[in-house]
């Protein structure tokens, strides 16, 4: 069964301090697909980044990147310089590729960032 | 904006009374799903559409239950007699599944608050 622990709950940081969200999953399947989600408090989920598992570069997307490390099992996510615009409640998902083509998602329980002014 | 829409936002119902959800997936997207997500927990999976057909549904998604998607494009979900644990946001999201293809990225719509008194 495919499962996905984000540890933190709750992470304030001062604006301009960088910060990492650790992301944890579980999978038999060897082909997977893992996600990072941003919901702000309009609710929506908006989508950041879609990694495949044969794919272990590292991604870098202006403050965003992404360090995938299938040996720890882990795709954890950093901002740096972070801005109080990146205040969310931020999601990793987990998608296998035999419960057909990421067509269900698993998430993780969320990690509540605040960035304080 | 051609993103997810959902309708309506907000909905406040008493215990026993009918709802019923819209979602417009964006315009060129066949899969169509529909996720809950409680206060501090992740969005767990209910259904999905491949086009009009349903193709999966999750234990979660009661008899109260039922989603359609007539067309193929718009989707409604509705829940009947409603009970208090029935109060969360359902999410609705679309991707497009190309012939062949893995691993499609799944967009979400803002969410449909339902609050049951």
């Amino acid at each position: 069964a495919q499962k996905v622990t984000q540890a933190q709950t709750e992470i304030s940081v001062v604006e301009k301090e960088d910060v990492t969200l650790d992301c944890v999953y579980e999978t038999r399947d060897t082909t997977y697909y893992l996600f990072w989600y941003k919901q702000p408090p309009s609710g929506e989920l908006v989508f950041l980044i879609r990694r495949n598992s044969f794919d272990e570069q590292n991604e870098i997307s202006g403050r965003y990147s992404w360090n995938f490390q299938k040996s720890t099992s882990s795709f954890n996510f950093t901002i740096t310089a972070s801005q109080v615009v990146d205040s969310a409640v931020y999601f990793c998902a987990l998608s296998e590729e035999s419960s057909g083509s990421a067509r269900q998602l698993t998430f993780g329980s969320g990690t509540q960032l605040t960035v304080l002014p | 904006d051609t993103g997810v829409s959902q309708d309506p936002r907000h909905k406040i119902t008493k215990r026993g009374q009918n709802v019923t959800f819209r979602c417009d997936p964006i315009s060129e997207h066949n899969r169509l799903y529909w996720y809950r997500q409680t206060l501090g927990q992740g969005p767990e999976f209910l259904t999905y559409f491949q086009n009009e057909a349903q193709l999966e549904k999750s234990r979660l998604l009661s008899d109260r239950f039922s989603a359609e998607r007539p067309k193929g494009s718009f989707s409604t979900l509705e829940i009947q007699r409603t009970e208090q644990g029935d109060s969360a946001m359902y999410l609705c999201a679309s991707s497009l599944q190309r012939l062949g293809g893995s691993g499609n990225t799944i967009y979400f719509g803002e969410g449909s608050w339902l609050t049951v008194v």
